[in-house]
């Protein structure tokens, strides 16, 4: 599976867009990216994957760029209760487990 | 929704106990479930693939005879944590993916079981 490299730590304001990155470079065209968060203590809660396209749930958007290299995470209007290590992984097809990195640790601020 | 649900949630016993933790889809059947376990500030660290009715899949460095798995039916798996000492002490963590599920679906994950030994 591609690695992927996310940003160890950013901060929102709450109310605001929490605008989360995540490099992939080398992913290929049969990868999924994945987004995950996991708040204090608690197992990781999933949030929103795709492919291609741009993908749109009730907790958040996911943009993935043209040529798949890269994707954000969008919390369109971010609370306190978003805070949290957000977790970016890039599943291939064939494979059934998934490997976490570091993730983002993100911080809403009152 | 898709639950998975871990117990116990927290567990304190002595050096030299074995303990069990639970992992159950409560509502949907799982073929495979994953145990993660998880170091204070650190990241998830997948230990073992478990499949119902076949042998556990360990992942390199994970002792097997240390950390016993099985996955008797298509909602419940169990992590046995043999004769564990302080070292075993972490966040434990179990998934399931839905079974017959495709490729594009995700992991579901139980709230994690905080093991102490002392």
């Amino acid at each position: 599976d591609a690695k992927t490299t996310q940003p160890p730590s950013m901060d929102c304001a709450e109310g605001r867009a929490a605008n989360l990155p995540c490099n992939h470079s080398t992913i290929s065209g049969n990868e999924y990216v994945y987004w995950y968060r996991q708040i204090h203590s608690q197992g990781p809660q999933y949030i929103i994957h795709g492919l291609k396209n741009n993908e749109t749930n009730e907790m958040a958007s996911l943009i993935i760029t043209e040529d798949r290299k890269s994707s954000t995470l969008i919390l369109p209007h971010a609370t306190l209760r978003d805070t949290a290590v957000y977790y970016c992984i890039v599943r291939g097809q064939g494979a059934q487990k998934l490997v976490f990195g570091q993730g983002t640790r993100l911080t809403i601020n009152p | 929704g898709a639950v998975v649900s871990q117990h116990p949630s927290r567990v304190i016993c002595k050096s030299g106990t074995s303990v069990k933790i639970e992992c159950r889809s409560l509502d949907f059947q799982a073929t495979t479930m994953f145990w993660y376990r998880q170091f204070p500030k650190k990241s998830l660290m997948l230990m073992a693939t478990s499949n119902e009715g076949s042998k556990a899949t360990y992942e390199q460095g994970v002792e097997k005879d240390k950390f016993l798995i099985n996955h008797a039916s298509l909602t419940l798996s169990t992590l046995t944590v043999t004769s564990a000492h302080p070292e075993d002490s972490s966040f434990y963590i179990c998934s399931a993916r839905k079974a017959r599920s495709g490729l594009d679906q995700p992991q579901h994950f139980g709230d994690g079981t905080r093991l102490s030994i002392l």
